[in-house]
């Protein structure tokens, strides 16, 4: 079964822009959850999906958005980019709604770099 | 605000070596936590998932326990290799609607 897949792996933006990252979660997962990483502050959680409604946001301002479709396949979106932005985004699947007694899987990251 | 910790931040041992990585975390109202190895420039791989009513997993050469009340976790490698030179990262479901809460992450590095 082939893992979770983000595409792109890699993206240069600059500032002021815009950017949409996709997560193709396992499939049969049916839960996709967004995570940044940055040196500074670790991993933190953006968001969760579950059949095509957010569940849960972390704590980010409202540039950031995303949104599931009806494959289960995800998007995040990231608007007026600043330097801050630059990051390794994550996606994670996982197959139950309440996906909080779930392992959590992966994808290898976009890495975006900001101008 | 639910906040991991993970001790040591960076660790160098000799192959062979058996050693524990600790994380303890704040809030011990926690569903479950996991542990994951993350290797340069890649995504996170899943070790272990302890849910919150388990003591212990194991998985070949890895151990983690869990002790809820006072919010600590140990993850225990055996013989360790240098293969297993990554960063380990420690983060808990808690109850709330903000997903994992992870801690900085363990740099592990294994001298052939």
């Amino acid at each position: 079964k082939a893992g979770v897949t983000q595409t792109p792996r890699y993206l240069i933006k600059t500032r002021g822009q815009q950017v949409t990252l996709s997560c193709s979660p396992i499939s049969g997962h049916r839960s996709v959850s967004w995570y940044q990483q940055t040196p500074g502050q670790g991993l933190q959680f953006l968001f969760e999906y579950f059949s095509e409604t957010q569940r849960n946001k972390g704590n980010f301002p409202g540039r950031f958005s995303g949104r599931q479709f009806s494959n289960s396949r995800s998007e995040m979106n990231v608007s007026t980019l600043e330097l801050g932005d630059s990051a390794l985004y994550l996606c994670a699947s996982s197959y139950l709604m309440d996906s909080r007694g779930e392992t959590q899987y992966f994808g290898p990251g976009t890495r975006l770099l900001v101008l | 605000k639910q906040e991991v910790t993970q001790i040591p931040a960076a660790l160098s041992v000799p192959e062979g070596e058996n050693l524990v990585l600790n994380c303890s975390f704040t809030d011990s109202a926690i569903y479950n936590l996991q542990w994951f190895r993350q290797d340069p420039g890649k995504g996170l791989t899943s070790l272990l998932l302890i849910q919150s009513s388990q003591r212990e997993q194991t998985s070949g050469r890895l151990n983690a326990s869990l002790d809820k009340s006072s919010g600590r976790s140990t993850l225990y490698i055996a013989a360790s290799q240098p293969g297993d030179s990554a960063t380990y990262l420690c983060a808990v479901r808690g109850g709330g609607a903000d997903g994992l809460t992870f801690g900085k992450g363990t740099h592990l590095i294994i001298q052939p």
